[in-house]
């Protein structure tokens, strides 16, 4: 079956730490991978997006991510984590089934200590 | 820029009772998605549309309905509501093609008693 996998649902990381969230996929096709953040008391929004290329990424506020057709992943990294990343993030997968459906992971909590 | 409105913010209901949960957009997007966001499960896919009449079932659609009469708005019912039910429905939108970004509304929360 289709979808998005997510295996930390929490993950706590030091300011100034480095940081990797994990997604992987499951789908027979090509992949159009995303993550999205939501901010405390916000709504849902764009970090970054993959299309069929260069496997490595560039996002917003120094997150980059890399896809791996191998291992069906599309893990989310930082170099120095703020406390403002403090935050839940998604892994996405759209996927044609007549239409493209968009399918989410079940998200990874944040949290940065100081 | 363009915004995705949802209305209510905030919607409780009785055990049975058919409630509707409302969205628009002004972005021109073709395609919209009605996803339901509970605690720990992230965001599940209820219905999506990919053009105006049109209706795709996602994986949670038993016990809703939805209809996209015009291309700006898609509403969502939930058909007999369960008691002690509580999640946030998201509304998003996106152009109909493979690898573009989904803009979400900031939800409803729904709340059974």
């Amino acid at each position: 079956a289709q979808s998005v996998t997510q295996p930390d649902a929490r993950v706590t990381v030091s300011e100034g730490a480095s940081l990797q969230l994990r997604c992987k996929y499951s789908y027979f096709g090509t992949p159009y991978l995303f993550w999205y953040v939501q901010y405390p008391r916000q709504g849902l929004q764009l970090l970054l997006k993959y299309y069929p290329g260069d496997p490595v990424v560039q996002g917003v506020n120094g997150f980059e991510a890399e896809f791996s057709k191998s291992n069906s992943s599309f893990h989310l990294r930082k170099a120095s984590v703020h406390w403002s990343d403090w935050a839940v993030y998604f892994c996405a997968v759209s996927m044609w089934t007549g239409g493209y459906k968009v399918v989410f992971g079940s998200g990874t909590r944040l949290l940065v200590s100081p | 820029g363009g915004i995705i409105t949802q209305t209510p913010k905030f919607l409780i209901g009785q055990e049975g009772q058919k409630l509707t949960l409302k969205c628009q957009q002004n972005f021109n997007h073709d395609t919209m998605y009605w996803y339901r966001q509970d605690s720990g499960k992230g965001l599940r896919l209820i219905y999506y549309s990919i053009t105006e009449n049109d209706l795709q079932k996602g994986d949670l659609s038993e016990g809703y309905d939805a209809s996209r009469e015009k291309k700006s708005s898609f509403s969502l019912t939930v058909t007999s509501a369960q008691k002690n039910e509580m999640a946030v429905f998201l509304c998003a939108s996106s152009r109909l093609v493979s690898a573009e970004t989904l803009y979400f509304g900031s939800g409803t929360r729904l709340t059974v008693l």
